[in-house]
């Protein structure tokens, strides 16, 4: 059926490292791809999307990739600061499905002063 | 631009008694979503609207659980009775047109504990 995961629930990093967080979906039909980070207390909040059509997607210190051919995304944060500390969801969406984005489970990225 | 606005914040309650949730999603946003959050999982999606009519209640357990949008604005969520499993976040989320590949912007929701 269909299903987000993430490979690593917790994620470690010094500041000023870069960070590559993971996300694997099972369903090939999936056409577009948000990336959200919630702090404690939070809502998600939006990073990044992504469409099938492409495969690279950058913003300000974030990169997202998508590897359809593995159903694999990514999300880069260069320079990692304390303030990214949070707990980072993929979502999926496919054509037809109205806008439901379905959720992975999450990871926690603590950065190390 | 103002984001989505939930309220409240916080509420605790008893098995069996009735809540309500309320969402005001950012102006011009056609498409509103409810999501339930529990503890160390995603959002899961329980109900989405159009202006006010519904696109998808296939997850809401609609033997408890009702939602409305009557003027296609403003969203009240009611869970009655509640049980212990519905304690979580519920988020409230909006998102321009029909909502297909556009971002959702979500508030910072309703965390409901049920005693």
């Amino acid at each position: 059926g269909e299903s987000v995961g993430l490979h690593l629930p917790t994620l470690s990093v010094q500041e000023g490292d870069n960070s590559i967080i993971n996300c694997a979906y099972s369903n090939s039909a999936s056409d577009y791809f948000i990336w959200y980070k919630q702090e404690s207390g939070k809502g998600p909040q939006f990073i990044i999307d992504i469409r099938s059509n492409m495969d690279k997607r950058q913003g300000q210190r974030v990169t997202v990739l998508l590897n359809k051919t593995v159903k694999h995304l990514s999300l880069q944060i260069a320079a990692t600061q304390p303030g990214d500390s949070a707990v980072y969801f993929c979502a999926e969406n496919f054509y037809g499905q109205g806008g439901k984005l379905i959720f992975g489970q999450g990871t926690e990225l603590s950065v190390k002063p | 631009e103002a984001g989505v606005a939930q309220s409240p914040r916080y509420k605790i309650i008893e098995k069996r008694q009735s809540v309500a949730f309320w969402c005001n999603p950012i102006s011009g946003h056609a498409t509103l979503y409810w999501y339930q959050q529990i503890l160390g999982q995603g959002p899961k999606l329980l109900i989405q609207f159009q202006n006010n009519g519904v696109v998808d209640d296939s997850q809401l357990p609609k033997d408890r659980f009702s939602a409305e949008r009557l003027k296609g604005v403003d969203s009240t969520l009611k869970i009655q009775p509640a049980k212990l499993e519905d304690s979580a976040v519920y988020l409230c989320a909006s998102s321009f047109g029909t909502g297909e590949h556009q971002p959702q912007h979500f508030g910072d929701g309703t965390r409901l504990s049920i005693l």
